[in-house]
This record gives C-alpha cells, sequence and structure tokens, in this order.
C-alpha cells in the first residue's frame, strides 16, 4: 500500500496565522483526501483534490478558508488560513488505494495535530 | 441524527477478552462497511472490509452486517494489549469515493 508523509506532524499556532501541511505520497495517485478529525467526533472530509483540476469542498468547507493544491500526481497541500481555536484538529491526508471489490480502500497518513492558541 | 452512530467508549477490557464493537446507521444505500483501527498519534489502518450482509473473519477478527437492522459489528478474540486503540466503523455506497465515518471506539486492553 501507499507510503504518506505529513508534514508537520505538529503545530502551535497563533490565532489569525496560517498554516499549510503538506502530504507526500510514494505512488502516483488519482485522488487524494483530506479529512479532518476532532476529539470525539467522526473523520469529516474536508475536500478530494485531483491533480490538474480544483479542488472539490465538502458543505461547511470553503476554498478561502482551506485552500488546497495538488501540482502531481504524488503530492497536495492544504492550508488552514486566518486560524482560530476552534480549528485546532488533527488532519489527515488520504488516498484512494483502489477500489477492493467496489469498496474505496483509504490509505491514511499520520496525521497533522495543530493547536491554535 | 448522524448518519453512522458509534459508541464513543472507552472500553476496558483484560487480555483474552473478547471485544465486542458496534455501530449503526440510517442510510441504506450503504453498501461497503469497514473497520479502521488508529493506534495513538497514527493515521487509521484499514482492518477489515465487507461487501452486504454477512460475516467475514480474518484470525482474530471478525466482521459482521445486518443490513436488515443497520447494525455492524466487530469482534477481537483473544485480545491482547496491542490490540489497544481506536476503532473507526466506516461505510459507503457502491461506486462512492466518500466514506462515512464513526466518532470511534477507543479500547484498552489490560495485561
Amino acid at each position: 500500500s501507499a507510503v504518506i508523509s505529513q508534514k508537520p506532524s505538529r503545530d502551535i499556532c497563533q490565532r489569525g496565522t496560517s498554516l499549510t501541511i503538506q502530504c507526500q505520497v510514494d505512488s502516483q495517485v488519482t485522488m487524494m483526501f483530506w479529512y479532518r478529525q476532532q476529539p470525539g467526533q467522526s473523520l469529516t472530509l474536508i475536500a478530494t483534490a485531483n491533480q490538474g483540476s480544483e479542488a472539490t469542498y465538502e458543505s461547511g468547507f470553503v476554498i478561502d478558508k482551506f485552500p488546497i493544491s495538488r501540482p502531481n500526481l504524488t503530492f497536495s497541500t492544504l492550508t488552514v488560513s486566518n486560524m482560530s481555536p476552534e480549528d485546532s484538529s488533527i488532519y489527515l491526508c488520504s488516498v484512494e488505494e483502489g477500489q477492493s471489490a467496489g469498496a474505496n480502500v483509504l490509505t491514511f497518513g499520520a496525521g497533522s495535530r495543530l493547536t491554535v492558541l | 441524527q448522524k448518519e453512522v452512530e458509534q459508541d464513543p467508549g472507552p472500553l476496558s477490557v483484560p487480555e483474552g477478552a473478547i471485544v465486542s464493537l458496534n455501530c449503526t446507521y440510517s442510510n441504506s444505500a450503504f453498501q461497503y462497511f469497514m473497520w479502521y483501527r488508529q493506534y495513538s498519534r497514527k493515521g487509521p489502518e484499514l482492518l477489515m472490509y465487507t461487501y452486504s450482509s454477512g460475516n467475514k473473519e480474518d484470525g482474530r477478527f471478525t466482521a459482521q452486517v445486518d443490513k436488515s437492522s443497520k447494525y455492524i459489528s466487530l469482534f477481537i478474540r483473544d485480545s491482547q494489549p496491542s490490540d489497544s486503540a481506536t476503532y473507526l466503523c466506516a461505510m459507503s455506497a457502491i461506486n462512492d469515493y466518500k466514506l462515512s465515518f464513526g466518532a470511534g471506539t477507543t479500547v484498552t486492553v489490560r495485561a
């Protein structure tokens, strides 16, 4: 399965600043996904990033707040803009491993733990 | 109402016990059911997946799906301290890349 590296693994940021999270995959993948994991809550899909096209955002997430880049088939970035304490969360990059008999099997990075003061 | 409901626990069991985890869901279009395991400070990793109703066994792990009740379960037999983790259920419709996740159940297996 794909190996995903995320940077930074954790960070403490000040309110009002922005942070860019990087996701590097060791193989070429078509679809990359960005998830948010807040304590006690379900993993929530932020957006889907395909190379060469604009990211597709889920309800409740907007490009101005979470701009995404996907310059090639192995790399993506997620920026959390104008951060507030409510943005404190774990942000996870994931890729589709291919459909096993129709199931969308995802591989995840280790996550980036963000704390906003 | 959440699309997928999962008891967050925490669940603490002695080594060797059977661990029983479950999720309920509301979307009848879900056909694929997955269990992910997440160790502390790691990303989720796929443990098992099943299609439609039925049982699937993999070593000490058994996944069950009851679509008529919209209820899925994961059983861990002969639990080990290394099974201590958060277990997330996830599900999707056919050919839908979007997964709906439960909130996760934190399990601790005491040596």
